[in-house]
């Protein structure tokens, strides 16, 4: 199975700050890799396919980038409405593995 | 408007059974496969079924092969988990989701509510 490893776990940031998050694959998956957004008691919220395309509505300030085994998730100008939980997924093959989560929390 | 609704989760003994269902309205489900993904807070969100539109497609983490059914009736719009030989570990809050696939595979991009299942004695 393949492996995702995020880091950091956790991330303290202030309102406007930018912000990183990477993802590591235990293999080369290409690009078939998304990123997700998870507020409290909600469910996750598909950003970004493709390792670096934008959902429609999502804020140009989120941008994906990487391929084959490292990938990052970039947040500039960090909103109040952006500090949440995310996580990365891969697609490659089964099983379909998640990150073990980047919450991203109000400094 | 779009609806995922699962539904089914409870409190069940370890060794029993559980059945979970997705209705999914507002959405066109021809041509998605559907999986489930379950997160608890210390595993996080770990994947555990698919489903192809044509249902030859299913497979499962190892995990729950052999325990777990999936299951689709695509007439109803509606998909299924059937949960056997439950197990302390699988509890968490199971989420129906459909895959979005259009050119290539790209996520999950409608997700239901959850629906908590708890496997305790």
């Amino acid at each position: 199975d393949i492996q995702l490893t995020q880091s950091p776990s956790f991330l303290s940031a202030s309102v406007g700050d930018r912000v990183t998050i990477t993802c590591r694959a235990s293999q080369a998956i290409a690009t078939y890799l998304a990123w997700y957004q998870q507020k409290p008691e909600k469910a996750p919220k598909l950003l970004i396919h493709g390792a670096s395309t934008l959902l429609s509505g999502v804020p140009s300030r989120f941008s994906g980038s990487g391929s084959g085994t490292e990938f990052s998730l970039t947040i500039t100008s960090l909103q109040p409405e952006d500090f949440a939980t995310y996580y990365c997924q891969h697609l490659h093959s089964y099983p379909w593995t998640f990150g073990q989560g980047t919450k991203v929390e109000i400094k | 408007q779009v609806h995922v609704v699962e539904s089914g989760g409870g409190v069940v003994q370890p060794g029993r059974s559980l059945r979970l269902s997705c209705a999914v309205s507002g959405l066109s489900l021809t041509g998605f496969a559907m999986h489930w993904v379950r997160q608890t807070p210390g595993r996080g969100l770990e994947w555990i079924a698919v489903i192809g539109y044509d249902v030859t497609r299913r497979y499962y983490t190892d995990s729950v092969r052999g325990r777990f059914t999936i299951s689709r009736d695509n007439s109803q719009n509606t998909v299924d988990l059937e949960m056997n030989n439950l197990r302390p570990e699988d509890t968490a809050v199971y989420y129906c989701v459909r895959e979005w696939s259009s050119g290539y595979r790209k996520g999950f991009d409608y997700w239901g509510q959850g629906t908590l299942v708890t496997v305790s004695s």
